[in-house]
């Protein structure tokens, strides 16, 4: 069945900081890959997908590409936030259906 | 654009009690999903809708069981509530073009605290 396995939290940085948040995955066929953020007392928001190999979803300075080779969706931002201080979960879709099956999430704390 | 809303924001319940939470869809999404969020867990799969009918469903028991109607809204109920049904309850709506399903916007969440 699909799996999704991110990195365990939290990731503790300082404001201006490069973010890196690893993701890999297990899936039948060809997925669609998505990163999702929740801020605290809140539901889910799309941060960005991408649909196939080597797409890059990319949205509000963060980036992610889809690696089939390594099958890895890594989450980046060259410079984080105290605004981006959330919880950070990365999905999957199989083909043709939008069914998500998600990681356990990576909590991000920036400071000042 | 109306986003995806749900209600009530949060919820109180006594174990065996049985619970309704509502949801409304995005303009224009003719797909529904639910997902129940564990502390500290990733969204677990309930179960969707798609013109009115269960369109898959997750590893949960029949006790959870769901509603879609004529205007895409939907209804997620839990009978005989269990401790562990304590959650966050996530709504996701969808468009379903022929055999493919558009990406899933999230309501807010209904919070399930069950004692």
């Amino acid at each position: 069945g699909n799996s999704v396995t991110q990195m365990e939290g939290p990731v503790t940085l300082s404001e201006e900081a490069f973010l890196t948040i690893n993701c890999t995955y297990t899936a039948t066929g060809y997925p669609s890959l998505f990163w999702y953020v929740q801020y605290p007392g809140e539901g889910l928001q799309l941060l960005l997908k991408a649909t196939k190999a080597d797409d890059k979803g990319s949205n509000k300075g963060f980036e992610a590409t889809y690696r089939k080779e390594t099958t890895s969706f890594h989450l980046e931002k060259g410079s984080v936030q105290v605004s981006d201080s959330a919880v950070y979960f990365c999905a999957l879709s199989s083909s043709g259906y939008s069914t998500l099956t998600f990681g356990k999430g990576t909590m991000l704390l920036v400071s000042p | 654009e109306t986003g995806v809303t749900q209600s009530p924001t949060h919820l109180i319940k006594t174990r065996g009690q049985q619970v309704t939470l509502r949801c409304s869809s995005q303009s224009g999404h003719n797909t529904v999903s639910w997902y129940q969020q564990a502390l500290g867990q990733g969204p677990q799969f309930i179960f969707q809708y798609y013109r009115e009918e269960e369109n898959g469903r997750g590893n949960f028991p029949p006790r959870f069981s769901g509603l879609q109607f004529p205007n895409y809204s939907s209804e997620l109920n839990v009978n005989a509530l269990e401790l562990d049904d304590s959650a966050l309850y996530l709504c996701a709506s969808s468009r379903q073009r022929g055999d493919q399903q558009e990406t899933q916007y999230f309501g807010p969440g209904t919070r399930l605290l069950v004692l």
